[in-house]
């Protein structure tokens, strides 16, 4: 089956530290893109990160950049997001979001792929 | 607020045609990046609905349709069935400062 699933979230204090994971799975993980995309309870959708197939472009958010660091591993097909110096704003359910492209950066194309999400609640 | 904007909400009775605007600017939409669109009902997560301004893939009803026109696009429903009822958001690219993906704040449609 094609999915990818989050693991991860939970409730953290502000300041701390998270790594989500997201493992993939029924698709050649290393020729795609990976993304992550958040959305606030009750808020629309916010993209976050994404990194290229070969980790070669990596991109991130204003409101996150600086604190999160975006990685992947082809060989374990999967993908991580390391959340330093963590707010209570970057409480959300964090979707991992596979792009579209193959082998290719395409600014802004499009997510076909999208797991349930985890959710991070940064709260003291 | 969002960098591509579309109403909070839209509704329509079964069986009518809505659309629902996603309007950016000259350094997203305008810029010439193609717009995409997503359903997501409730509880669930996003599922792509119209990718590069037009195609649907493989699996959505042609009910749905997308077009752009300079620095809007908009996403056509005909047929509205209950089951369309759902949060929408249209999703680009922005070029300005460090670029980004970026989404519209969402329309909640409601079938009356």
């Amino acid at each position: 089956e094609v999915q990818v699933v989050e693991s991860g979230g939970g409730l953290v204090q502000p300041g701390r530290s998270l790594r989500l994971s997201c493992a993939a799975s029924g698709f050649t993980f290393d020729d795609y893109a990976m993304h992550w995309v958040r959305q606030a309870p009750g808020k629309g959708l916010e993209w976050v990160s994404g990194i290229s197939w070969n980790s070669g472009h990596i991109g991130y958010a204003d409101s996150v950049k600086g604190r999160f660091t975006i990685s992947r591993d082809n060989a374990k097909n999967s993908l991580f997001l390391q959340m330093n110096s963590l707010r209570p704003e970057d409480t959300a359910f964090y979707y991992c979001a596979k792009d579209n492209s193959l082998r290719i950066w395409l600014w802004g194309w499009y997510f076909d792929l999208w797991g349930r999400g985890t959710l991070l609640t940064v709260s003291s | 607020q969002s960098v591509l904007t579309q109403p909070p909400s839209v509704s329509g009775a079964p069986g009518q045609r809505i659309t629902i605007s996603c309007t950016g600017s000259s350094s997203n939409i305008g810029a010439g990046y193609d717009v995409h669109w997503y359903q997501q009902l409730p509880g669930t997560a996003p599922k792509p609905l119209i990718f590069g301004n037009s195609y649907r893939p493989s699996g959505v009803p042609d009910r749905f349709s997308g077009s752009k026109s300079g620095t809007s696009a908009s996403l056509a429903i005909t047929g509205l069935q209950a089951e369309d009822e759902a949060d929408y958001y249209c999703q680009s690219y922005d070029s300005s400062l460090s670029g980004s993906w970026v989404f519209g704040g969402g329309t909640k449609l409601t079938v009356l």
